[in-house]
């Protein structure tokens, strides 16, 4: 069975653009979860979707923003971006999404913003 | 105030050693209480789960629960070389449709 699988594995911009991350889940996994992972914060929630409905978003700016497909497949996009957004940027699959699930992590996507 | 606290280390110890790693929390909600093991360049795997209060063994890992001190523990007998990595502690509730982590602990287990 396929993992997680995020893409792209790396990725360079500059100040003010913005970029899409992409997640595809385990197969039959309906729940998809984007965390921001930094040395000094460590793993910190983003947003959580299930059936391509946002259930719950972490305290994030508006700049964050992702959707799910009816395929579960997910994205997230950072709009104008900061230095500060420099980042892991790790997405996690689960059956259901509730709180008492196992969740899977892909490799992630390392965003560095120059 | 974060959700969840835990020392971000590094901790460094001979093979061999107990290591113990810590987390605690403020939220009397969280009934799911969760180690990862995150090797370097990977994301993150589940180690051990456990349900409210209590011990759970696994092999060389217990991982423990004390909910009326909000504070869980992992510790790892006969550490090896290859448990070199960061754990991070991690915990939600049933209807949250959120896990919280911890800022993880890197360990180094050195030959």
């Amino acid at each position: 069975k396929a993992g997680v699988t995020q893409t792209p594995r790396y990725l360079i911009k500059t100040r003010g653009q913005q970029v899409t991350l992409s997640c595809s889940p385990i197969s039959g996994h309906r729940s998809v979860s984007w965390y921001q992972q930094t040395p000094g914060q460590g793993l910190q929630f983003l947003f959580e979707y299930f059936s391509e409905t946002q259930r719950n978003k972490g305290n994030f700016p508006g700049r964050f923003s992702g959707r799910q497909f009816s395929n579960s497949r997910s994205e997230m996009n950072v709009s104008t971006l900061e230095l500060g957004d420099s980042a892991l940027y790790l997405c996690a699959s689960s059956l259901l999404g509730t709180g008492d699930e196992k969740l899977f992590f892909g490799s992630g996507t390392q965003l560095s913003v120059l | 105030q974060k959700e969840v606290e835990q020392d971000p280390g590094p901790l460094s110890v001979p093979e061999g050693a107990i290591v113990s790693l810590n987390c605690t929390y403020s939220n009397s909600a969280f009934q799911y209480f969760m180690w990862y093991r995150q090797y370097s360049r990977k994301g993150p795997e589940l180690l051990m789960y456990t349900y409210s209060s209590g011990n759970k063994e696994d092999g060389r890992f217990t991982a423990q629960v004390d909910k009326s001190s909000k504070y869980i523990s992992l510790f790892i007998r006969d550490s090896q070389p290859s448990d070199s990595a960061t754990y991070l502690c991690a915990m939600g509730d049933t209807g949250g449709f959120k896990t919280i982590f911890g800022a993880g602990t890197r360990l180094f287990v050195k030959a």
